[in-house]
């Protein structure tokens, strides 16, 4: 059965960085993207951004760019979020979500999310 | 403020129908990108429920059902149940001049009465 396995609660000073890691079983880790995806307290949903786990090509929302990273190895089928110069609106629960369409497959599901990730909250205060 | 908009909440009795509405505009949901939605319970992930417009995954009870016209989209939900509370979220995709991206309605809380 496919998982995505989340790492735990982070809490960080502002200005410091983070990186939540995901790692995924139960299907072909580099066959379908992966998301990330954000919920402040009380708040709704918010994208990150997306990355390839077979090529490592990424794309980010405008919002976050140039403070996120996300990277791969797939030797642990492990997918990672970095976010930097942290600040207080950016505490809030963090998402992997795995895309329902495969990479190379055709058909509907495409930028929909099959399964979640169980969310790492990080908390930013100093 | 979110780009697809939707109501803060809306409540039905048991056995009742509700839908939710999604609103979005000519680079979203109008310009033919599929609209997805999921339901949250409290302190838990999304699940997915209605994905490309009107598709159900496996196991989403169709009680659920999803439609779209137009710069909108909706979710019907009948014969609700207690078990139906939570929030729900559409989702979509913007393509425009200042970006292009996963968007998010702000979520819709449904009280079962």
């Amino acid at each position: 059965q496919v998982q995505l396995v989340q790492s735990g609660a982070e809490v960080k000073k502002p200005g410091a960085s983070v990186k939540v890691s995901c790692k995924a079983s139960g299907y072909t880790f580099t066959s379908y993207y992966m998301h990330w995806v954000r919920q402040a307290p009380g708040q709704g949903l918010e994208w990150m951004g997306i990355i390839n786990p077979s090529g490592g090509s990424t794309s980010y929302a405008q919002k976050f760019q140039g403070r996120v990273t996300m990277t791969r190895d797939t030797s642990t089928s492990t997918v990672y979020m970095e976010l930097s110069s942290l600040r207080s609106e950016d505490t809030a629960v963090y998402y992997c979500a795995r895309e329902m369409r495969g990479i190379a497959a055709a058909g509907t599901g495409a930028l929909s999310f099959d399964y979640w990730g169980q969310g790492t909250l990080v908390t930013v205060s100093s | 403020q979110s780009v697809l908009t939707q109501p803060p909440s809306v409540s039905g009795a048991p056995g009742q129908r509700v839908t939710i509405s999604c609103t979005g505009s000519s680079s979203n949901i109008g310009a033919g990108y599929d609209v997805h939605w999921y339901q949250q319970l409290p302190g838990t992930a999304p699940k997915l429920l209605i994905y490309g417009n009107s598709n159900r995954p496996s196991g989403v009870p169709d009680r659920f059902s999803g439609s779209k016209s137009g710069t909108s989209a909706s979710l019907a939900i009948t014969g609700l149940q207690a078990e139906d509370e939570a929030d729900y979220y559409c989702q979509s995709y913007d393509s425009s001049l200042s970006g292009s991206g996963v968007v998010f309605g702000g979520g819709t809380k449904l009280t079962v009465l």
